[in-house]
């Protein structure tokens, strides 16, 4: 079993519209996570970190759920300028960050006028 | 965060050649780290740029292909040795970010052509 799996998409949807992607890990001792976002030839940037009880940032909610080790990444009122691939990634060894990172291979999302 | 810039941004080399990517953080950073993206592929690291201390590799890389120099806490330089074409990739440096809540943080990466 891969370590970190999404569903690669792409995923098209209109302006305004509601997506959420999935995301699974093997290590069920990971103790961070996080959504970072990869634009076309650029690097990945880092979207939200995925805290315990779930977190919010404007129109992106992520929730995390340990018993069934699945992230999930929603974004409401999508916009074109969300059009991009979401790089699922997860810390495997603990909270520490002096870790290297274990990347997803992205779930691609474009928006259309 | 801090700011962190690689060398080349891109370059197209002749196979059997090598190439030193460099990579710049402002500010001081406790690890530095390497990946690689292959067209169509996710982060796949590299090793981690140990400061002081040789780096430490990941299955599948190793010092002989892939050495690194990390010789303070804002620079690394990665060298991609008797390239093919299957070297062919993005290779992008990391820095962790100690503040915060374990975030990493990319540079913007080496585009590598192997002809």
């Amino acid at each position: 079993r891969k370590e970190v799996e999404q569903d690669p998409g792409p995923f098209n949807v209109p302006e305004g519209a509601t997506v959420a992607f999935n995301c699974t890990y093997s290590n069920s001792a990971s103790q961070s996570f996080f959504w970072y976002r990869q634009d076309c030839r650029k690097e990945p940037k880092l979207l939200m970190s995925v805290y315990s009880s779930g977190n919010e940032d404007g129109r992106f909610t992520a929730q995390l759920n340990r018993a069934s080790q699945y992230i999930s990444l929603l974004i409401r009122d999508s916009k074109l300028s969300d059009s991009a691939t979401y790089l699922c990634v997860v810390n495997p060894w603990g909270l520490s960050g002096n870790t290297p990172l274990v990347f997803g291979k992205g779930t691609r999302l474009s928006v259309i006028a | 965060s801090a700011v962190i810039s690689q060398k080349p941004s891109r370059d197209i080399c002749q196979r059997g050649t090598s190439l030193t990517i460099q990579c710049q953080v402002d500010s001081q950073v406790t690890m530095m780290f390497w990946y690689r993206q292959q067209p169509g592929q996710s982060l796949t690291l590299i090793a981690t740029a140990n400061q002081g201390s040789e780096a430490t590799y990941e299955s599948g890389f190793v010092i002989d292909k892939f050495p690194i120099s990390r010789p303070n806490l804002t620079f690394s330089t990665l060298t991609v040795s008797n390239m093919s074409p299957e070297d062919s990739s993005i290779y992008l440096c990391s820095y962790y970010q100690a503040s915060s809540y374990n975030e990493q943080f990319f540079g913007p990466g080496t585009r590598l052509t192997v002809l």
